[in-house]
């Protein structure tokens, strides 16, 4: 099956730091990538939705100037937390679209943000 | 808005027996669902898709629209089974999906 990778996998950073989170498709392209992020024993929530070549769609209560989404190409997309702060210490799982007939969203192994 | 219930956070049952996740939907349109699954230290996976009718790893899934249900089900659960399952809508239309909470499965020996 088609393959999504995340980089870092882990990171720590100091409050009032930026970390971007690179998410790309190894073996297809995608048009559309989604961000999502899953707190401690709860469900995946979708942050954005990242389009190529044009800016991503933000859900409901999501601050897009603070967490910057590129999809600069059909195989990369970046998530930039900017100015982080313990509250932003989460899982952020990207996911990216195939398209075609048989549309499968493969999901990335997620990245783990620790605020200190 | 649509809404995807998961109602069993934790369900546990013996190698062998039957298992039932269930899974709840909200919406007014022609949804699509999904079950995803997630082994332990593995990425989420695309389990199965209501419109493929297939059945995978012994896994079945059939879309209820008059009880709104999409209950994943499996007549012999083995250990292997053991995992976090995501149930998973998309708008018609959309590829956004919600998910479920999740149903942690744990199938003793």
């Amino acid at each position: 099956g088609a393959v999504v990778s995340q980089h870092p996998s882990r990171v720590i950073c100091k409050s009032g730091t930026s970390v971007k989170i690179e998410c790309r498709s190894l073996d297809f392209q995608a048009t559309t990538m989604f961000w999502y992020r899953q707190f401690p024993k709860q469900s995946l929530m979708l942050m954005a939705t990242s389009n190529e070549g044009s800016k991503a769609t933000y859900e409901q209560g999501v601050e897009k100037d603070k967490f910057l989404i590129n999809h600069a190409s059909l195989t990369l997309s970046t998530l930039t937390v900017t100015s982080a702060h313990p509250e932003d210490s989460s899982f952020y799982i990207c996911s990216a679209n195939t398209g075609g007939d048989q549309e499968t969203q493969y999901f990335g192994p997620g990245t783990r943000l620790l605020v200190l | 808005a649509q809404r995807v219930t998961q109602p069993e956070k934790l369900l546990s049952v013996f190698k062998g027996a039957p298992v039932e996740l269930k899974c709840n939907y909200s919406y007014s349109g022609s949804p699509e669902l999904f079950w995803y699954v997630q082994y332990s230290r593995q990425r989420l996976q695309l389990l199965l898709r209501h419109i493929s009718r297939e059945s995978i790893k012994g896994f079945t899934a059939d879309l209820n629209k008059g009880e709104t249900s999409f209950h994943l089900k499996k007549p012999f659960a083995q250990e292997e089974d053991s995992a976090m399952y995501y149930c998973a809508l998309n708008q018609g239309g959309s590829e956004k999906l919600v998910f479920g909470k999740g149903t942690k499965l744990t199938v003793n020996p």
